[in-house]
This record gives structure tokens, sequence and C-alpha cells, in this order.
């Protein structure tokens, strides 16, 4: 099965700050890169995804860059706020059992702390 | 539009207590998935349908099974309850097709506990 590995496990930024988060991946098949957010109490939401076709991808705030040939990707948070604090999660294709067919593995999670 | 429905949210059973929690989407998505989060362990996949009729092992399915009762609902039972199933379980929809993998929907989770 995909082997991810996040980090940091926490990371604790002042307001304004950027933050990254990477992951890396042992499959390089994988094609399909999406970073979700959980709020506490909370399911994850997807905020930013990336498909191998591009190097780069923006969403205001958000950003994710993919180096394939190093199989790392990163989330970056830019002019952080209160309202970012969460969980973040990363997660690529594939898994135990079955067929990779839809399915996703996921990093540990990395704790972001924004303080005011 | 609901989205992904969980219930119920919190649940406390006893060792071998049985029980069944209940997903629904309503998004017509082929594809459900049920995950249990542990701290610092990240979602890991229990069980997962990749359409209507058809459900299959994720990494973790020793002490659950799972119903696809149709094509909105997924349910996930714990036959005989054990501590180490506490955790908080999360069911995910997605359009799955030839197009590759497409982002999954999360519920807000059934936060179980068993003593």
């Amino acid at each position: 099965g995909e082997n991810v590995e996040q980090h940091p496990s926490t990371l604790s930024v002042q307001e304004g700050d950027s933050a990254v988060i990477k992951c890396t991946y042992s499959d390089s098949a994988s094609n399909y890169f999406p970073w979700y957010k959980q709020e506490l109490g909370k399911g994850p939401q997807l905020i930013i995804d990336i498909r191998s076709n591009v190097g780069e991808k923006k969403d205001q705030r958000i950003a994710v860059t993919l180096n394939k040939t190093a199989k790392h990707f990163s989330l970056h948070i830019t002019e952080t706020q209160p309202e970012d604090s969460a969980v973040y999660f990363c997660a690529v294709p594939g898994g135990a059992g079955g067929t990779s067919y839809g399915k996703l593995t996921f990093g540990q999670g990395t704790i972001l702390t924004v303080h005011p | 539009n609901a989205g992904v429905t969980q219930t119920p949210k919190f649940q406390v059973l006893k060792t071998g207590q049985s029980m069944t929690l209940q997903c629904a989407q309503d998004m017509n998505h082929n594809s459900m998935y049920w995950y249990r989060q542990d701290p610092g362990m990240g979602l890991r996949l229990i069980y997962y349908s990749a359409s209507e009729g058809t459900t299959d092992k994720g990494e973790v399915p020793n002490g659950y099974n799972v119903s696809r009762l149709n094509k909105r609902e997924f349910s996930l039972r714990l036959e005989s309850a054990a501590p180490s199933q506490t955790s908080v379980y999360f069911c995910a929809s997605s359009e799955q097709g030839s197009g590759g993998n497409q982002p999954q929907h999360f519920g807000d989770g059934t936060r179980l506990s068993i003593l």
C-alpha cells in the first residue's frame, strides 16, 4: 500500500505569518494530491487539490506545490488568520485491501495554531 | 443541501454490545467510505463501496461489517464491540468515475466510546 509521511505534526505561527506543511509519498504512480482541513468537532473538508499534470495551484491565500521527481507536495498558507487554526491532512490515492479505486491514504495530520 | 449525514453523533457502548452506524448522502455519489480516526494516526479506511451493490475491505476491517443498502446509504456494524474500537468514525462519499480520483466529502462523524 501507499505510504504517506506528513510534517510537522504541530505548527505554531503568529497571525500574518506563512505556514508550510509537507507530505512525502512512496508510489510514483500517484496522480492526485488533496489537502483537507478539519475543525474541532467536524469532519475533514477539502480545501485544495492538485493533479500531477501541474506543479502548482493557488486559491486565494492557499497554494499547493508538487514535486513528482522527489515525491513530495506541500500546502502553503499565506497571511495566516486565527480562523486558519485547525488540523490539516494530506492524502494520496491508494491504500491497503482490494483495488485502489477511489481510495485515499491520509497523512498523520498537522495541528496548526495561529496566534493573534 | 445536507451532503453526508451520520447518525448517531455520540454513542457509549459496553464491551460485547452491537450497534450500527448510519450514513446517508444526497449528492448522488457512486462511492462511499468508512474511516476511523484515532489520535496521531490520521484517518484509516475500514471499508468502502465503489458502487451500489459492492463493498471491499480497507486497511482496518477486522471487527466490522458494512452494508450498501442503496446508492444513498452505507452502514457500518460492530457485532461485538471492543474497547479498541473506541474512536471517531467518519463516513465519506465521492463521485468516483473513469476520470480519476475525485474529492471525498465527509460527514461530521460519530464519536463512539466502548467501556
